[in-house]
């Protein structure tokens, strides 16, 4: 039972253009998400967050948006760099009631084009 | 400004073997965690300990998983006896506090081959 998906396997965009990377969620207790991203050989580097209590949360390039009545989250990267090319996971987590447990999604490999 | 620092970086052995992942925490973090990551499963969390302390070890596979956290500073990830099934990328992440407040940071992992 899959409660974070990630159902693009891979994204492919040019550099300069934007870059949407979606993740749809099952339990509707998930309060709290994360996205990270993973380059070859290397763990997972935390990126963004959001609160179940916002929508929208930005920092620099990277902005997520999450939409709870559709239990779906994504990740906008403008402008796309050659650098951003990597695997990003999504990430969900029941804060108050098991504290630090993250289940992660499948991950979509981003690949921009130069 | 060291990370968290896995190892060894990859381990290769025969089925039937103990296999033994090696975790060193970023000093001062009082969450540990160690994550899975295969083809079929993606990235799921195995076990977390706070202050040293086992919490949630609903992710162990199996019997032949152990994991233990001997001081702030280490910790291991057994499994005895290793099968092929068991190859994988294991990482371990650290934080401090609750989620909320600091996200986790991940190792560079240990790439487990089981032949």
């Amino acid at each position: 039972d899959q409660q974070v998906k990630q159902n693009s396997p891979s994204l492919s965009v040019q550099e300069g253009r934007i870059s949407i990377l979606n993740c749809d969620y099952t339990n509707s207790m998930f309060d709290y998400f994360l996205w990270y991203k993973k380059y070859p050989a290397e763990g997972p580097t935390f990126l963004i967050s959001i609160s179940s209590i916002k929508d929208k949360n930005e920092d620099g390039r990277f902005t997520v948006f999450l939409n709870k009545s559709a239990k779906h989250l994504s990740l906008h990267i403008v402008p796309s760099q050659p650098g951003d090319s990597a695997v990003y996971f999504c990430a969900a987590s029941f804060t108050e009631t098991s504290g630090s447990r993250l289940t992660f999604g499948e991950g979509t490999q981003l690949t921009v084009n130069p | 400004d060291a990370g968290v620092i896995q190892s060894p970086r990859h381990e290769v052995t025969e089925m039937g073997q103990e296999v033994t992942l090696r975790c060193k925490p970023i000093s001062g973090h009082d969450y540990l965690f160690w994550y899975r990551q295969t083809m079929m499963r993606g990235l799921e969390l195995l076990i977390y300990f706070n202050n040293n302390v086992p919490i949630d070890d609903s992710g162990m596979p199996e019997d032949r998983f152990s994991a233990k956290m001997p001081n702030a500073s280490f910790s291991t990830l057994k499994i005895q006896p290793s099968e092929p099934r068991d190859s994988a990328v294991y990482f371990c992440a650290s934080s401090l506090g609750k989620l909320i407040n600091q996200p986790q940071h991940f190792g560079d992992g240990t790439r487990l081959s089981i032949l």
